[in-house]
Formats: structure tokens, C-alpha cells, sequence
């Protein structure tokens, strides 16, 4: 298995500007997870995803951030406009009980 | 609500022995997990607990109490690549999912 897909690796973006963050978790896994990691903040839970149906997305920031998981094979996490504040490692993982989160390699996003 | 708390930093000898305490009070309890994550890294699977007592792989054993709300990883024979963050989640079933949160995390420096 290859494992969590995340793409891209890295961003480096303008403040205002659209990003996108892709996932493609485990086949198999029924629970999906973004996290994003700051030095400041540790790694946060911002949304998390059940048989493809959002379940708490308590942790996302404000309305600038949204996510979608449309089928089992793929989740997005967007930000709309994006903010220097923004600038993290956001990880996907999945998971499948009673097993840990599997994560992704991660998302280096720059916010200038 | 969920609270998890570790040590945010420690620094052990080559070849002794340390322990990295975590306290949890979460809403629900499914779980607990450890989890190795050297810079620049995502997360990986170190350890699971969900009984009480101690789970032991190699150089590296788990422990649990429940009733606490108090775990902690102990890793022996240290070695240099041991040098890492340690972070400790737990899973909580509240509201009939399997929602995983993560502490801020230890870091381990291993010194000659």
C-alpha cells in the first residue's frame, strides 16, 4: 500500500490567494483526519471525516477554511482567502479502529 | 472538552533510560496512543493502549492507568536516533465516533 497521498508537498502562496490541499487515504480506512502542526500550537485537529461525512469540524479555524471528502478515495481542505497566519504543516491521516491515525507526508504551506 | 498535557521538553544520555509522562481528561475514552516524530517528519505509530498496565515492543513499553488519566512511554537504551518529538493522542468515542486529538508533544534530545 502506498500509504497516505498528500499533495502538494509544499505551497507557497500571497496572502488573498485560494489554496488547496488534496489527501488520498488508505483504501480501506474509514476515518479521516486534517491536522495542522505549528511550532506555537502543536498538531491541532481541524476536521475530521467518518464513512466520508464530516463528524466534528470544531477545530477548524473560521470560515476561511473549509473540507470536503466528495468519495472514500479523496478529501480536500481549502482555504478561501488565504492569510500569513495560515502558514503550516497541515496533515492528512486515516485510520481504520481500533488503529492510530496513519499520516500523510504533509503539506509545507507559506503564506507571504 | 479535551486536555492533554506532556513535558515540552527533555534531554536523556545515550544508553540510559527515560519516561514521558502524559495526563489526559477527555469526555470519552477509546484509547491511547503514542506516536515518534522527527523534524521535518509526519507522525508515526510508536504504541496503543486501551487497558490498563504496561504493552512492551522492543526498547520501548507503554503504560496506562485509567482511573489517573496518566500514561507514559519509557524508552531504554537510548540511542541517538531516539532524538525526536513524542506525542501522546487519545481517541475518545464520544457521541458514537472515534475522534483522535494529540498533545503538544515531548522533545527528546539524546546526548553522547
Amino acid at each position: 500500500d502506498a500509504g497516505v497521498i498528500q499533495s502538494p508537498r509544499h505551497e507557497v502562496t500571497e496572502m488573498g490567494q485560494e489554496v488547496t490541499l488534496r489527501c488520498k487515504p488508505i483504501s480501506g480506512h474509514n476515518s479521516l483526519f486534517w491536522y495542522r502542526q505549528t511550532m506555537m500550537r502543536g498538531l491541532e485537529l481541524l476536521i475530521y471525516f467518518n464513512n466520508n461525512v464530516p463528524i466534528d469540524d470544531s477545530g477548524m479555524p473560521e470560515d476561511r477554511f473549509s473540507a470536503k471528502m466528495p468519495n472514500a478515495s479523496f478529501s480536500t481542505l481549502k482555504i478561501q482567502p488565504s492569510e500569513p497566519r495560515d502558514s503550516a504543516v497541515y496533515f492528512c491521516a486515516s485510520s481504520m479502529v481500533p488503529r492510530g491515525p496513519f499520516f500523510g507526508p504533509g503539506t509545507r504551506l507559506t503564506v507571504l | 472538552g479535551q486536555n492533554i498535557d506532556q513535558p515540552t521538553e527533555m534531554t536523556a544520555t545515550e544508553g540510559a533510560i527515560v519516561q514521558i509522562n502524559c495526563t489526559y481528561q477527555t469526555s470519552g475514552f477509546n484509547g491511547l496512543f503514542w506516536y515518534q516524530q522527527h523534524a521535518g517528519e509526519a507522525p508515526t505509530f510508536l504504541s496503543y493502549n486501551v487497558l490498563d498496565g504496561l504493552e512492551e515492543k522492543g526498547r520501548f513499553s507503554s503504560f496506562l492507568s485509567r482511573s489517573k488519566g496518566y500514561s507514559y512511554l519509557l524508552l531504554k537504551e537510548l540511542q541517538m536516533k531516539d532524538s525526536a518529538s513524542y506525542l501522546c493522542a487519545v481517541r475518545d468515542p464520544s457521541g458514537g465516533y472515534q475522534k483522535v486529538t494529540f498533545g503538544t508533544g515531548t522533545k527528546l534530545q539524546v546526548i553522547p
